[in-house]
């Protein structure tokens, strides 16, 4: 079963900073790696998927990397709606299930 | 536009049960596999089930399997999650999710489900 790792748990920056979020699996997932942003009250929103390619509307900011075990979300450039928790995600043929990561929470220092 | 809304949260007490249902438009319901998932209160998300556009293919988490069934009307454009047995950890908002290729691309707004006596 593969797990997911996000580091760091929590990450202080200010608006115009760049954020590095980290997400390690615990074998090989391939290129099938989604981030996600959520924000308090609010749904989860797919911002890449396939780990590298951006969903429908989300700005050029935001841009992932990696494959096999190791990816990364970078946000370029922080804006004020930014600040939330950003989650991981992977699915498995076997076992079939879809994980995710504990996620990283992004916050005004 | 899509659109997913869950309903049919409530406060259960323990060992009791719930259904829970996501009507779903803007989109070809049919076409798509659809997903549960949860957030209990200040935690993470975890997935809980999975059904393939026809009904036949579905997966569960442990946490949930043999007491929770997941199954979908395509006529009524509508996906239904069965509670069984609720116990106080499945206390959570659950969340029903569109899939595509393994991504959740559209989630709805969330149900809550609050188990307690």
């Amino acid at each position: 079963e593969v797990v997911l790792t996000q580091s760091p748990a929590t990450l202080s920056l200010s608006p115009g900073e760049r954020a590095t979020l980290s997400c390690r699996a615990s074998q090989s997932v391939g290129a099938y790696l989604a981030w996600y942003q959520q924000k308090p009250g609010q749904a989860p929103r797919l911002l890449i998927y396939d780990a590298s390619n951006r969903a429908t509307g989300i700005p050029a900011r935001f841009s992932g990397s990696g494959s096999g075990t190791d990816f990364t979300l970078t946000i370029s450039s922080l804006e004020p709606e930014d600040f939330a928790v950003y989650y991981c995600q992977q699915r498995s043929n076997w076992p079939p299930r879809f994980t995710f990561g504990p996620g990283t929470k992004v916050e005004i220092k | 536009e899509v659109q997913l809304v869950e309903s049919g949260g409530d406060l259960v007490q323990p060992g009791g049960s719930l259904r829970l249902s996501c009507a779903a438009s803007g989109f070809a319901f049919g076409i798509y596999s659809m997903n549960w998932v949860r957030q209990a209160p200040g935690k993470g998300l975890e997935w809980i089930s999975y059904i393939s556009s026809s009904s036949g293919t579905i997966y569960y988490a442990d946490s949930v399997k043999g007491r929770f069934t997941i199954f979908r009307d395509n006529a009524k454009n509508s996906l239904y999650l069965q509670m069984n047995s609720l116990r106080a950890d499945d206390t959570a908002v659950y969340f029903c999710a569109k899939e595509v290729a393994g991504t959740m691309d559209d989630w709805g707004q969330g149900t809550l489900v609050t188990v307690s006596s």
